[in-house]
């Protein structure tokens, strides 16, 4: 499985843009950009993909490097409510087959209000 | 949209008995489920992948005969974890997927296992 690295952890103040890095230097053609946050207690959310294009949701942001070697997830306006783990996962995408998810340690994201 | 659900939150066993997790996708059916397992401050694991209508897929190390999976419908997955161990207790947490693009997977909110 190609592997993610990413800061233990970040600390952002309230209402300021955060961007979360994620290194995937051995990223495959087939792979997409996972990004999945856990709240304590909770069962992890589903945040955001993508393949090459950047991409943008409700949640946030995923801007992806040229060569896919490098992504950033980007919470515009973070609020108390996104202190989380930040996981981001190499999923295998459309025209594969269905894996189960690879988490690593993730990013501890601290709000300071 | 998307929702997933487990019953029990949480359940206290004795050691030696089995617990049955329920798991369901409340507005979306799923071919497949995943279970995972997480320790105190540890990351989540994957321990099997659940397809309908046939048998689970386990990851290495984790026990087929100790955490049964149950895939009987397209929107309810059953994991059992037979004669249980304090060992066992846990953090469980169950997955859908939704076979679009990218195959992103919705979480349950989890079940916590704890074995006395």
């Amino acid at each position: 499985d190609a592997k993610t690295t990413q800061p233990n952890s970040m600390e952002s103040n309230e209402e300021e843009p955060v961007h979360l890095p994620c290194n995937h230097s051995t990223i495959s053609g087939t792979d997409y950009i996972h990004w999945y946050r856990q709240l304590p207690s909770q069962g992890p959310e589903y945040v955001i993909h993508g393949l090459t294009s950047n991409v943008n949701n409700r949640m946030a942001s995923l801007a992806i490097a040229e060569d896919r070697k490098s992504s950033t997830l980007i919470l515009h306006r973070a609020t108390l409510r996104d202190a989380a783990v930040y996981y981001c996962i190499l999923g295998i995408g459309s025209g594969g087959g269905a894996d189960g998810l690879t988490f690593g340690k993730g990013t501890h994201l601290i709000i300071q209000p | 949209g998307a929702v997933v659900s487990q019953h029990p939150s949480w359940v206290i066993c004795k050691s030696g008995t089995s617990v049955k997790i329920e798991c369901r996708s409340l507005d979306f059916q799923a071919t497949t489920m995943f279970w995972y397992r997480q320790f105190p401050k540890q990351s989540l694991m994957l321990m099997a992948t659940s397809n309908e209508g046939s048998k689970a897929t386990y990851e290495q190390g984790v026990e087929k005969d100790k955490f049964l999976i149950n895939h009987a419908s397209l929107t309810l997955s059953t994991l059992t974890v037979t004669s249980a161990h304090p060992e066992d207790s846990s953090f469980y947490i169950c997955s859908a997927q939704l076979a679009l693009e990218g195959y992103e997977q919705y979480f349950g909110p989890g079940t916590r296992l704890t074995v006395t």
